[in-house]
């Protein structure tokens, strides 16, 4: 089965920063690859899906790119609200696994 | 208004069965996969099992396979989990999630607000 890493695990950063997550595929993927937001105690959200493709009603600081194995969640401008879970996910075959999440948090 | 209400979670002893049930209103329910996740405490997401939208291909995790089965009923909006040889490690938040498509390759694009499944004795 198909692994999925993100890193780092936890970032602590400041307004205003550009923050970069990363999820690697333990083999090709393709696009298909999601990203969810799970704020504290609410249910997951989703962010972005075709590894690049915004949700809508998603603000436009948040972005998704990579193709393959390699794939990056960004957050241009980082938010008081934006402090959650982030998790990426493959759904090109089963099993549809879900990266182990990074924690962000504003310094 | 996509809407998912998850129900039949609770306490149970280890080796005991449940069956959770997700009513979903706000679309043509039979158009779309659909999935159930969880989420122990403290931890991150894992997909447990999905299942097409005609309800003809379903799929499981490793962790769950021979032990739960997703169905569904397509004439009633609802989907279900049968959870058989409950063990400690399946405690968690049980999610019922909608999938962008017919089939399970889409992103997960609603959530249910979760119901709670507890093993122990």
């Amino acid at each position: 089965d198909i692994q999925m890493t993100q890193s780092p695990s936890s970032l602590s950063a400041f307004v205003g920063d550009r923050v970069t997550i990363t999820c690697r595929a333990s083999q090709g993927i393709s696009n298909y690859l999601a990203w969810y937001q799970q704020k504290p105690g609410k249910v997951p959200k989703l962010l972005i899906y075709a590894a690049s493709t915004l949700q809508s009603g998603v603000p436009s600081r948040f972005s998704g790119s990579g193709s393959g194995t390699d794939f990056t969640l960004t957050i241009s401008s980082l938010q008081p609200e934006d402090v959650a879970t982030y998790y990426c996910q493959k759904y090109n075959s089963a099993p549809l696994t879900f990266g182990g999440g990074t924690k962000v948090e504003i310094k | 208004e996509v809407q998912l209400l998850e129900s039949g979670g609770g306490l149970v002893q280890p080796g005991g069965s449940l069956r959770l049930s997700c009513a979903a209103s706000g679309f043509i329910f039979s158009s779309y996969a659909m999935n159930w996740v969880r989420q122990a405490p403290g931890k991150g997401l894992e997909w447990v099992s999905a299942i097409s939208g005609s309800g003809d291909s379903t799929y499981y995790a490793d962790s769950v396979k021979g032990r739960f089965t997703i169905s569904r009923d397509n004439s009633k909006n609802t989907l279900f989990l049968q959870m058989n040889s409950l063990r400690a490690e399946d405690t968690a938040v049980y999610y019922c999630a909608k999938v962008r498509s017919a089939s399970i390759v889409g992103a997960t694009n609603y959530w249910g607000q979760g119901t709670l499944v507890t093993v122990s004795s």
